[in-house]
């Protein structure tokens, strides 16, 4: 399995402010992916980030609102932006190993 | 397009009992692999088990097993020996093989009563 750490583990946020999360996986991987889990919901794809490219987003999820970096093969970044309290959730990055996703600890975001 | 179908919302079974968390699956693809991960109250998913679609056997790891029944499109996941760290959500994913997208079920949430 991989090791995966999120910094920070959680945040409380005011209004129209914008928090970055950090990824940092214990072996190079290709891809990373993002979730996010509303309160009591089920886990939805945000976007994919391959090192040296563009994130690719998934449908509802804009670049603007949600920018990504994947400066090298074990790191990663997401950034919610302008936030509003519906951006509340639990954010998750992910990664590929063999058939298996495997999760970090997630960050718990909640919006004011 | 692939769906999951978790219809149990909350489950309860007593310590050192077994329980069934059921999950239901639908695809067209003949290639897939079926996924369980329990997510505990701190928020993290963990991975429990895996089968793939082709696999003769049901998959096992301790304490977990997958009752897979392929003409039934079900994928039920078998807990033996509850204890009460087991309480918590646990979602039923699958992916269809050549992609790296899951989709996840609505989860079940498991209360293990002592």
């Amino acid at each position: 399995s991989a090791v995966i750490s999120q910094k920070p583990s959680r945040d409380i946020c005011q209004r129209g402010t914008s928090l970055t999360i950090q990824c940092q996986v214990d072996s190079q991987v290709t891809m990373m992916f993002w979730y996010r889990q509303q309160p009591g919901q089920s886990l939805t794809l945000i976007a994919t980030a391959n090192q040296g490219s563009e994130a690719t987003y998934e449908s509802g999820f804009v670049i603007d609102k949600f920018p990504i970096s994947r400066p090298n093969l074990t790191f990663s970044t997401l950034t919610v932006s302008n936030m509003s309290p519906e951006d509340s959730s639990i954010y998750l990055c992910s990664v590929f190993l063999g058939e298996t996703q495997y999760f970090g600890p997630g960050t718990r975001l909640l919006v004011l | 397009a692939q769906k999951i179908t978790q219809t149990q919302p909350g489950m309860f079974v007593q310590e050192k009992e077994a329980v069934t968390l059921d999950c239901t699956y639908d695809t067209s693809d003949p290639s897939y692999g079926l996924f369980w991960y329990k997510q505990p109250s701190s928020g993290e998913m963990i991975f429990l088990i895996y089968q793939g679609s082709y696999d003769q056997q049901n998959a096992t790891e301790g304490r977990y097993s997958l009752n897979f029944q392929k003409a039934r499109k079900s994928a039920n996941l078998v807990i033996s020996a509850s204890q009460l760290g087991d309480s918590a959500m646990y979602f039923c994913a699958i992916r269809t093989s050549g992609t790296y997208k899951y989709i996840f079920g609505t989860g079940t949430r498991l209360k293990v009563l002592a």
